[in-house]
């Protein structure tokens, strides 16, 4: 079956702009995961969903980050007034459960947001 | 809060050789470790899942070990192929902080290089 997907691939912006980012999970996995990736480093981690609820938000740097996932599906997370330091690749990921010792996690290809 | 850390940073092996890579974890209360591998520009890749109550997975040429007491990792790579290139990260899902079971905690990653 299809994996997770991540659009768009690339998105290059300028400064104090608006971005969104979506993610498509692997069918019928309830937990999905935000993290972001700079050069050279290993991801950090942004936020998680159990279904629709975020149920760790720890990750999120500031409020001008948010993500949102109304119908336990889709995931959108959106970056407002976006600085230089946002620059970074995004991965989403997606796994069966959130709960089990076993809930592996599998990751989209991300998305490079360039910030001008 | 949980800190990882993978030994070395690089590793650059000949075809043919047995490679192992480490990884430590500051704090052993863990629900499972994943290994990835990562090619440039590209996503995530699970390899391998352990789950707490286990000591070792394995698939392929590919055998991963985990002493949470020591919080340590190892993934051992038999016969390496210059396919084999990429970089290498493990990943600890942990308690620590309270509920969160699906946060990931990533190391910096092994970069690794198999030249023919």
């Amino acid at each position: 079956g299809a994996g997770v997907s991540q659009t768009p691939s690339n998105k290059v912006t300028e400064k104090g702009k608006y971005v969104e980012l979506r993610c498509d999970p692997i069918s019928g996995h309830t937990a999905l995961y935000w993290y972001r990736q700079s050069l050279g480093q290993g991801p950090e981690f942004l936020i998680y969903f159990q279904g629709t609820g975020a149920a760790d938000d720890s990750g999120l740097p500031n409020d001008r980050f948010f993500a949102v996932r109304p119908e336990g599906s889709v995931s959108t997370l959106k970056i407002q007034r976006t600085e230089r330091g946002d620059s970074a690749v995004y991965l989403c990921a997606s796994s069966l459960t959130w709960w089990a010792s076993y809930n592996e996690q599998f990751f989209g290809p991300g998305t490079r947001l360039t910030v001008l | 809060k949980q800190e990882v850390t993978q030994i070395p940073a690089a590793l650059s092996v000949p075809e043919g050789e047995n490679l192992v890579l480490n990884c430590s974890f500051t704090d052993s209360a863990i629900y499972n470790l994943q290994w990835f591998r990562q090619d440039p520009g590209k996503g995530l890749t699970s390899l391998l899942l352990i789950q707490s109550s286990q000591r070792e997975q394995t698939s392929g040429r590919l055998n991963a070990s985990l002493d949470k007491s020591s919080g340590r990792s190892t993934l051992y790579i038999a016969a390496s192929q210059p396919g084999d290139s990429a970089t290498y990260l493990c990943a600890v899902n942990a308690r620590a902080g309270g509920t969160s079971y699906g946060k990931l905690t990533f190391g910096q990653g092994t970069i690794l290089t198999v030249h023919p």
